[in-house]
């Protein structure tokens, strides 16, 4: 069974304060690692895909690395607008040769950014 | 705008009703999905269609009921035998993949919250 597991659950940071979340898994067969951003009361938004160890994407103060185990979403100076729920999903290699595109998601941590 | 709509926001259910969430995307996505939030909880799939007149159950189909007869389309019902049906449902679309290509994320709408009165 897949499992996704985030740490830590809660994330309180000075502004400008750098720092990492972090998302374990393990999946049989990874096809993809999603990160996305949620805001109260709104849908995740989509941050980046992950597809194989030692690939690393970014955008503006965010960068998610994956290694065959876990991924990292670091924080670089955040600011208070920073401030969300981090989800975390994979995605199994297909089952049967039928691709559904199932994430399992990890329960996400909680960032807030005080100014 | 491309994107997904959800509505109502925000929706009552009585005892023994059934009520349905509806979700539009305009996104011309072949993938459709339901998920449910629960608060300290990772997302839960609920159902999921690849394709018009098709669809599957996820982890925790009990209780729901989906049909999928336009692209665009992916109505949830919430019956009245899902016995805790206070939640946050979510309504997700992807495309699908042609060979060769990069797998592509799930797009999220923004949610229907629905309590019991």
């Amino acid at each position: 069974e897949d499992q996704v597991t985030q740490s830590p659950e809660a994330l309180r940071l000075q502004e400008g304060e750098s720092s990492s979340l972090n998302c374990s898994y393990t999946v049989s067969g990874l096809r993809g690692l999603f990160w996305y951003r949620q805001d109260p009361g709104k849908g995740p938004e989509f941050l980046f895909t992950l597809y194989s160890a030692g690939e690393e994407k970014e955008k503006e103060r965010l960068k998610a690395t994956l290694t065959k185990k876990e991924s990292f979403l670091h924080i670089t100076a955040p600011k208070p607008e920073d401030s969300a729920t981090y989800l975390c999903a994979v995605q199994a290699k297909w089952v049967g040769g039928t691709s559904y595109g199932k994430l399992t998601f990890g329960q996400g941590t909680i960032l807030t950014v005080h100014p | 705008d491309g994107g997904i709509t959800q509505s109502p926001k925000y929706l009552f259910r009585k005892e023994g009703q059934n009520v349905t969430l509806s979700c539009e995307q305009n996104l011309n996505h072949d993938a459709m999905y339901w998920y449910r939030q629960d608060p300290g909880q990772g997302l839960r799939l609920i159902y999921y269609s690849q394709i018009v007149n098709d669809f599957q159950k996820g982890d925790i189909a009990e209780g729901y009921s989906v049909s999928r007869e336009k692209k665009e389309s992916f109505p949830l019902t919430v019956t009245s035998a899902q016995k805790n049906p206070t939640a946050f449902y979510l309504c997700a679309s992807r495309a699908i993949p042609r060979d060769g290509l990069l797998n592509q994320p799930q797009h999220f709408g923004d949610g229907t919250r629905l309590s019991i009165l």
